[in-house]
């Protein structure tokens, strides 16, 4: 099946700093990227929704301004963390979009771990 | 607005033991509805995917059933196994253009 990779696996960084994670679509173009994120022992919770060229969707309460998405490619999108803080230490995992209707699959990253100190 | 439910959320049982976790939806229509497993730090694996218009899907010692009507869906897991261990979500689609809306999950632990 297709791949999607993320990059970093894991990232530990101070308060204040801005951080980027990486989601690609190894061998398939996603028109549609996702990103959750996952507390421990809690579901994923949608952050927002990013098509190729155009401005995410953020669900509400998450901070476009903290929270900055980039859709740059139909095989690449970055998720960048500015100033984080504690609180933002998390599971971030990206999700991609392919093909349309029933033949529509989504496919999971394998997910960042991000520490904020 | 669709919200997904799952109970319990944590189970164990011994090794060998057939067993079914179970997943409820408020909103019956769904387009989609999909179990995946969650292993400890680690990203999602899909396991199985039961479109709106069917009533169950398997794969190997896995089937999953979709019940509209009462807005429930269950994974029959048979046979456990020590690897089955895992968290196992199940999550919803609303229509080809909406999200998927994940349950909390259960974390299953199988005793050898």
């Amino acid at each position: 099946g297709a791949v999607v990779s993320q990059h970093p696996s894991w990232v530990i960084c101070k308060s204040g700093t801005s951080v980027k994670i990486e989601c690609r679509s190894l061998d398939f173009q996603a028109t549609t990227m996702f990103w959750y994120r996952q507390f421990p022992k809690q579901s994923l919770m949608l952050m927002a929704t990013s098509n190729e060229g155009s401005k995410a969707t953020y669900e509400q309460g998450v901070e476009k301004d903290k929270f900055l998405i980039n859709h740059a490619s139909l095989t690449l999108s970055t998720l960048t963390v500015t100033s984080a803080h504690p609180e933002d230490s998390s599971f971030y995992i990206c999700s991609a979009r392919e093909g349309t209707g029933f033949q529509e699959t989504q496919y999971f990253g394998p997910g960042t771990r991000l520490l904020v100190l | 607005k669709q919200e997904v439910t799952q109970i319990p959320a944590a189970l164990s049982v011994p090794e060998g033991e057939n067993l079914v976790l179970n997943c409820s939806f408020t909103d019956s229509a769904i387009y989609n509805l999909q179990w995946f497993r969650q292993d400890p730090g680690k990203g999602l694996t899909s396991l199985l995917l039961i479109q709106s218009s069917q009533r169950e899907q398997t794969s190997g010692r896995l089937n999953a059933s979709l019940d509209k009507s009462s807005g429930r869906s269950t994974l029959y897991i048979a046979a456990s196994q020590p690897g089955d261990s895992a968290t196992y979500l199940c999550a919803s689609r609303g229509s080809s253009a909406s999200k998927i809306i994940f349950g909390s999950g259960t974390r299953l632990s199988i005793r050898p």
